[in-house]
């Protein structure tokens, strides 16, 4: 079974102060990880995934496979930084099916 | 390019009666996914088409059922509708070629029944 644990339902922060989003899973395996975002009045979008190791929007997030944790992380917050983020696994793929599990989200509130 | 649309927007529906809720996939993708998104919930995978055939299905019982047509679009339809279906429903459009493929997302359908 596949499981995503985001244990804050809401952060706040000021601007500037340092963020990090908490991630959580289980998995017996090798789990692709993701960190959606969800921008007020608009659609889930994809911000990055472990296997890319890239930065977006200045954030970026490390997969620790000895904690099982993929926890999102910004030095610097910004007040356009507000929104929904969601957490979620993709298991193995087999005959083409990938099963993405999402975490209950974590509203990341940016006090200016 | 297109990005994925879902209709409708809303829609309140009786506790017993039957829905059909629909998505166009993005142009290029030939799997959806659907999601049921309970409020305050993450989206739970429901179930994914590719090619016109269900090839993977999250905890819902059958009567949540689908389709895929041949330009890819798709249907969810959800039989005898119970108060817990009241949810947001979002499908998401990808394409298979390569190893992993992202998902879009459409705008979603909230769905309240009564």
């Amino acid at each position: 079974a596949q499981r995503v644990t985001q244990p804050e339902k809401l952060l706040s922060v000021f601007k500037g102060a340092p963020v990090e989003l908490k991630c959580n899973y289980s998995y017996s395996g090798s789990p692709e990880l993701f960190w959606y975002v969800q921008y007020s009045r608009q659609r889930l979008q994809l911000l990055l995934r472990h296997i890319s190791r890239e930065s977006i929007k200045g954030f970026t997030a490390d997969l620790n496979k000895g904690e099982t944790s993929f926890h999102l992380k910004k030095p610097f917050a910004q007040e356009e930084d507000s929104a929904m983020y969601y957490c979620a696994l993709s298991g193995r793929k087999t005959g083409g099916y990938q099963k993405v599990t999402f975490g209950t989200g974590t509203k990341l509130q940016v006090i200016p | 390019e297109t990005g994925v649309t879902q209709s409708p927007t809303h829609l309140i529906k009786t506790r017993g009666q039957q829905v059909t809720l629909r998505c166009s996939s993005q142009s290029g993708h030939n799997t959806v996914s659907w999601y049921q998104q309970a409020l305050g919930q993450g989206p739970q995978f429901i179930f994914q088409y590719y090619r016109e055939e269900e090839n993977g299905r999250g905890n819902f019982p059958p009567r949540f059922s689908g389709l895929q047509f041949p330009n890819y679009s798709s249907e969810l339809n959800v039989n005898a509708l119970e108060l817990d279906d009241s949810a947001l429903y979002l499908c998401a459009s990808s394409s298979s070629s390569g190893g992993w493929y992202e998902q879009y997302f459409g705008p979603g359908t909230r769905l309240t029944v009564t």
